[in-house]
């Protein structure tokens, strides 16, 4: 059974930084497309960026709204995705997911806000 | 960017009744390698997403078979046969032709 477990979340100023974890059992990140997308309070889905396998490239594309401060990144001895997130803005604040594409599967989300 | 339109965003439904959600695309979301990337989402209150319908019309083991996909090209539409109480939330359709990945705006089903 593939499980995905999301951390990292929290309350954070303004311009300031975070990093999310996703770490993954059941599956191999090497060998899967991952995406993190997030959720808004009440709003709806929004993909933020996505890593491709390693056997496609495993390169990484981001939205509009977060290239430039965000950054994902594998470690594949942990089998841990992360999303690296700088210079924060109130309008991230969200529910950040990671979804593994090919199998369907999300992790339970963390929350991030930020807020001065 | 691919901007998905879903209708009605608000679904009034009897249980035990059929239910249907449109999803449209603003392009074709035939890949170049022949296949159409438009999957359906289930989000119940308080959960996380759930993909029920992959690749338009392939459901997920675990999806309860009154869940059905169809479509082609730039017009889908999920479809639930009987309506049960466990079927209540917010369904997504979601491109993955081509990146950015969009969502559609959601459609509110209320039993």
């Amino acid at each position: 059974e593939v499980q995905l477990v999301e951390s990292g979340g929290g309350l954070v100023k303004p311009g300031g930084s975070l990093r999310l974890s996703c770490a993954a059992s059941g599956l191999t990140l090497t060998n899967a497309w991952m995406t993190w997308v997030r959720q808004a309070p009440g709003m709806g889905l929004e993909c933020v960026g996505r890593i491709k396998s390693k056997s496609a490239g495993g390169t990484m594309d981001y939205a509009a709204p977060v290239k430039g401060r965000f950054t994902i990144s594998r470690d594949d001895s942990k089998n841990t995705m992360y999303l690296q997130m700088n210079g924060l803005k109130i309008e991230d604040t969200a529910v950040y997911y990671c979804y593994a594409g090919g199998l369907g599967s999300w992790g339970q989300g963390t929350l991030v806000t930020v807020s001065s | 960017d691919v901007v998905m339109t879903q209708s009605p965003l608000s679904l009034p439904v009897t249980l035990g009744q059929p239910a249907s959600i449109s999803c449209r695309s603003s392009q074709s979301l035939v890949s170049s390698d022949g296949n159409t990337y438009l999957n359906w989402f289930q989000q119940r209150p308080g959960q996380s997403p759930r993909r029920l319908i992959y690749r338009v019309s392939n459901r997920d083991s675990g999806a309860p078979d009154r869940f059905s996909g169809s479509g082609s090209g730039t017009d889908f539409t999920l479809k639930i046969s009987r309506v049960e109480a466990e079927d209540a939330g917010v369904y997504y359709c979601v491109q993955v032709t081509q990146w950015p990945y969009t969502f559609g705006q959601g459609t509110k089903l209320e039993i």
